[in-house]
């Protein structure tokens, strides 16, 4: 199975941009690049995904590197509700009826 | 609706008991799920049911005995557990469980306390 690697933790100011990065040098050709974020004391929920291009939805942007062997989830404006752990998960031809969580980034958010 | 229902919040059950945990979606989706997620770390699958049958068993103790009454409806019976069994179990659901791209849903979760 491909893995993921992020940060364990990022720190970011309320109303600033985040870059939450993910190395996934292991990834096949048909992987998609998914992101959930799980609030204190809340299920995980959907952010966006990916498979080559950058995507853009109402809660966030993938960019996704040429090679794709990394992504970052661009937060455009910070708020203190973005505080959570962000995950990073492929899902390839292995694991299409389920989803494999790692580790995650703990994101902190400051007033 | 993009909701899924998980009752109840919470439970303390004695290492002799028998309860249910349920979850509950009117979204239509044809495969539901069971996580299980330990404090502090990443909801692990326990389960997956797809068109109401058990397609995943993640090598899971019998005495986590899934149910899938209807497309609606995802049961988990728990039965003689253990401490460690502590934990909060996660339901989610997606429109079929076959496509790389599908978004799965999360209900809030049963947190549960074996004493």
């Amino acid at each position: 199975d491909a893995k993921t690697t992020q940060p364990n933790s990022m720190e970011s100011n309320e109303e600033e941009p985040v870059h939450l990065p993910c190395n996934h040098s292991t990834i096949s050709g048909t992987d998609y690049i998914h992101w959930y974020r799980q609030l204190p004391s809340q299920g995980p929920e959907y952010v966006i995904h990916g498979l080559t291009s950058n995507v853009n939805n109402r809660m966030a942007s993938l960019a996704i590197a040429e090679d794709r062997k990394s992504s970052t989830l661009i937060l455009h404006r910070a708020t203190l509700r973005d505080a959570a752990v962000y995950y990073c998960i492929l899902r390839g031809v292995y694991n299409t009826d389920k989803l494999i969580f790692g580790t995650g980034t703990r994101l902190q958010v400051f007033p | 609706d993009t909701e899924v229902t998980q009752t109840p919040k919470h439970l303390v059950m004695g290492m002799t008991n028998k309860k249910s945990l349920k979850c509950e979606q009117h979204m239509g989706h044809r495969a539901m799920y069971w996580y299980k997620q330990k404090a502090k770390k990443p909801p692990e699958l326990m389960f997956v049911y797809s068109y109401e049958k058990l397609s995943i068993n993640e090598s899971v103790p019998s005495r986590f005995s899934p149910e899938c009454p209807n497309s609606s409806l995802l049961n988990l019976h728990l039965h003689a557990l253990q401490p460690e069994d502590s934990a909060l179990y996660l339901c989610a659901s997606s429109q079929a469980g076959r496509d790389r791209g599908e978004t799965q849903y999360f209900g809030p979760g049963t947190r549960l306390l074996v004493l």
